[in-house]
């Protein structure tokens, strides 16, 4: 089975601080995904990486970075958290040339 | 940009029942897929079907497209409490191997 691991499952950080989020997928792909989850607003994009070293903005990429030094390593990085930075983060991943898309099981953070 | 939007945003039946979700986009796709979400959980795909297709099947569920109407449904049939969950379509434009999903329906199974 393919296994999304997001190392933090619940975060609490001030504002102002920085934010790593980790996710590790364990079957080689290539494609891995950061989206975050409001209620209401459903899951919106925030990077994606095709390779390493390679990323691309998704549809709210602002007030994010990403990292992804190897294969199977994709970080989320808040600079400098905010309270509206409080949601569900999601990291997934996808091998080229399939369609099914893996989730880890969320990292929930609150920035107060 | 929301391509995929789920309707209705909950649905509440008794188990046994069926439930029918539907999904409306708005540009052309590649394929559209069906994902379930268990309270705080990530999500699970449960079914695709691409553009060329018009039903697919796959246990109790059965998806539809129409790509003239720009939707897609979800059947859900004799449903159990252990469906309850929220449930999400995502369509795929393109060959960036990027997802959009929609908002959301909320299924709750009543025993």
């Amino acid at each position: 089975d393919v296994k999304v691991t997001q190392s933090s499952r619940y975060l609490v950080k001030r504002t102002g601080e920085k934010v790593f989020l980790e996710c590790v997928q364990d079957m080689d792909h290539e494609n891995m995904f950061w989206y975050r989850q409001d209620p209401g607003l459903g899951l919106r994009l925030i990077y994606f990486s095709y390779d390493v070293k390679m990323k691309e903005k998704g549809d709210i990429p602002e007030g994010y970075s990403v990292s992804r030094e190897k294969k199977e390593r994709f970080s989320l990085i808040l600079e400098s958290a905010s309270t509206n930075q409080t949601s569900m983060y999601l990291c997934a991943s996808r091998k080229t040339g399939r369609d099914t898309i893996y989730f880890g099981e969320g990292s929930w953070l609150t920035v107060v | 940009s929301q391509q995929g939007e789920e309707d209705p945003q909950a649905l509440s039946i008794q188990e046994g029942e069926n439930a029918t979700m539907n999904c409306s986009y708005k540009t052309s796709i590649n394929n559209l897929q069906w994902y379930r979400q268990n309270s705080g959980r990530g999500l699970v795909h449960l079914i695709l079907i691409r553009s060329n297709e018009r039903e697919k099947h796959s246990g109790r569920l059965r998806v539809t497209l129409d790509t003239s109407k720009k939707s897609s449904s979800l059947l859900i049939t004799a449903s159990r409490a252990a469906d309850t969950a929220s449930y999400f379509c995502a369509t795929e434009r393109g060959s960036n191997y990027k997802l959009t999903f929609g908002k959301g329906t909320l299924l709750t199974v009543n025993p």
